[in-house]
C-alpha cells in the first residue's frame, strides 16, 4: 500500500493564480479531510468528506473548494491564492471516522503565495 | 465547542531521562484523545488514542499517556528519553458531542532530547 499520496510536494503561486493540491489514497478509506498547519497553530481543518459524494467545511473552508467523485481521491482548490493561503497543507484519511480509529496523514505540500 | 491546549512550545530533555508533554483539553461531553508525532519534512504519524476504559494508555515507541478528567488533562510520557524521538508532538481532541467527527489539533510541542 502507498498509504496517503500527496502532489506535488512544493508549489509557488502568485497571488490570483489558481491550483489543485492532489491528494489519494489506497486503504479503502471512508473519511478524507484537508489541513493547513501553520507555526503555532497546529492543524486546522479546511474541508472534509465522509464518503464519495459527500463534502463539508472545516474551520477554516474560505478560498477553498472540495470534491470527492471517488473513494480514492479528495482534490483541494485553491480559487484565486493569497499570502494568507501560504501554508502546509496535509491531507489524512481514516475509516469511517476519527472517534475509534486514527488518521494517516500524507507527507504534505508545502505551498508558497507570493 | 472542543479545544486543546499544549502550554509548552518547546520541551528539553536528556536522553534516558523520563519526558512528559502537557495537553489540556475542553469539550461539553466526553473527550476523544489522540497523540500524533511529526518528524521533519513528514506528515503526521498516530501514536496512541483515549476513548474509553484504563486511564492510562498505551502506544507506539513506548509511549503512553494518562488521562485525567478532574484536571481536563491528557498527558504525554516517556519513562527514558531517545535522541530519536526528538519530534513535534501534537495532542487532538474530539467531543462526543461533536457530530461533526472533526478533530481539533493543539498548536504542537517541540520535544528536544539531547545525547
Amino acid at each position: 500500500n502507498a498509504g496517503v499520496t500527496q502532489t506535488p510536494k512544493f508549489q509557488v503561486l502568485k497571488t490570483g493564480q489558481s491550483m489543485t493540491l492532489q491528494c489519494a489514497q489506497d486503504m479503502n478509506h471512508e473519511y478524507m479531510s484537508w489541513y493547513r498547519q501553520d507555526p503555532g497553530m497546529g492543524l486546522r481543518l479546511i474541508h472534509y468528506s465522509v464518503g464519495a459524494g459527500i463534502t463539508d467545511q472545516g474551520e477554516v473552508p474560505n478560498g477553498y473548494n472540495v470534491s470527492r467523485s471517488t473513494t480514492e481521491d479528495f482534490p483541494l482548490r485553491l480559487l484565486s491564492a493569497a499570502p494568507s493561503q501560504t501554508s502546509v497543507y496535509f491531507c489524512a484519511s481514516s475509516y469511517r471516522s476519527t472517534t475509534y480509529n486514527e488518521q494517516f496523514f500524507g507527507p504534505g505540500t508545502r505551498l508558497t503565495v507570493l | 465547542a472542543q479545544s486543546v491546549a499544549q502550554p509548552e512550545d518547546q520541551v528539553n530533555v536528556a536522553e534516558g531521562n523520563p519526558l512528559t508533554v502537557k495537553c489540556t483539553y475542553s469539550v461539553s461531553g466526553n473527550p476523544y484523545l489522540f497523540w500524533y508525532v511529526q518528524y521533519p519534512n513528514r506528515g503526521l504519524q498516530f501514536l496512541l488514542k483515549y476513548i474509553t476504559g484504563d486511564n492510562l494508555v498505551k502506544g507506539s515507541y513506548g509511549f503512553e499517556a494518562e488521562f485525567n478528567k478532574s484536571q481536563t488533562s491528557f498527558h504525554l510520557k516517556k519513562p527514558s528519553a531517545l535522541v530519536s524521538d526528538s519530534a513535534l508532538y501534537f495532542c487532538a481532541v474530539r467531543d462526543s458531542d461533536n457530530a461533526g467527527n472533526m478533530l481539533t489539533f493543539g498548536g504542537g510541542t517541540r520535544l528536544m532530547v539531547k545525547p
